[in-house]
């Protein structure tokens, strides 16, 4: 067990809907990142909060916007959802230290019907 | 642009025997450089790193990896495969220190009994 929580485990939606998928980071981590998973693309960084503030993007959509909140758990917002947004989206995070080590959480599956 | 590649798409071994993953980067610099495993239904788990110094890396589960500058490598080794390390192995960069990895398209092990 990484430390950091992902919810919800899976989530089936229909094409144009929108979803919002939640991370809480391990205790004490000011740093969230999100990635994608899928079999086309691989594995893809997509966006990293530090402390409430956006530090890093990836390949992230227009369709897609991430924050962090007071708290540092974070959201990804995916609207307009198309079948290829299927995939597994990951949250990491780390303490923001000359360590770059990420933790990464279980994940949640997104099926876009 | 930067980039990872892991040649081997698939590979199986025999429990027992020893195993080598393949990891290669494209940057100018040393990054620092990760090994990720991956288990069905699991998210990432962190197996070893390398920032600086001795370039053999040991890491948990047995694995270490060995970083050669001249080949731009970073492979995996492990001297006696278990039937649990059936998984996905995912090789990853941080090419100019800023949290923003770049991994790999991922190695899948088979383990024969």
């Amino acid at each position: 067990d990484s430390g950091v929580t992902q919810t919800p485990k899976h989530l089936i939606t229909a094409t144009g809907q929108r979803v919002t998928l939640r991370c809480s980071p391990r205790s004490g981590d000011l740093s969230v990142y999100w990635y994608q998973q899928s079999l086309d693309q691989g594995l893809q960084f997509l966006i990293q909060y530090y402390n409430g503030e956006e530090r890093a993007k990836g390949n992230i959509l227009e369709r897609f916007s991430a924050q962090q909140f007071p708290d540092l758990h974070s959201e990804l917002n995916l609207s307009s959802l198309e079948l290829g947004d299927s995939a597994l989206y990951f949250c990491a995070s780390s303490p923001w230290t000359n360590d770059n080590e990420q933790f990464f959480g279980p994940g949640t599956r997104l099926t876009v019907l | 642009a930067q980039s990872v590649t892991q040649p081997d798409i698939h590979i199986t071994v025999s429990e027992g025997a020893s195993l080598e993953l393949r990891c290669n980067y494209s940057y100018g610099a040393t990054p620092y450089l990760f090994w990720y495993v991956q288990s069905p239904g699991q998210g990432l788990q962190l197996l070893l790193k390398y920032f600086s110094g001795d370039t053999l890396v040991q890491g948990i589960k047995g694995f270490e990896a060995e970083f050669k500058r001249s080949q731009s490598s970073f492979n995996l080794r492990k001297p006696s495969v278990h039937w649990s390390d059936a998984a996905e192995y995912f090789c990853a960069v941080d090419v100019q220190r800023t949290y923003k990895y770049i991994f790999g398209t991922g190695t899948r092990l088979k383990v024969l009994a």
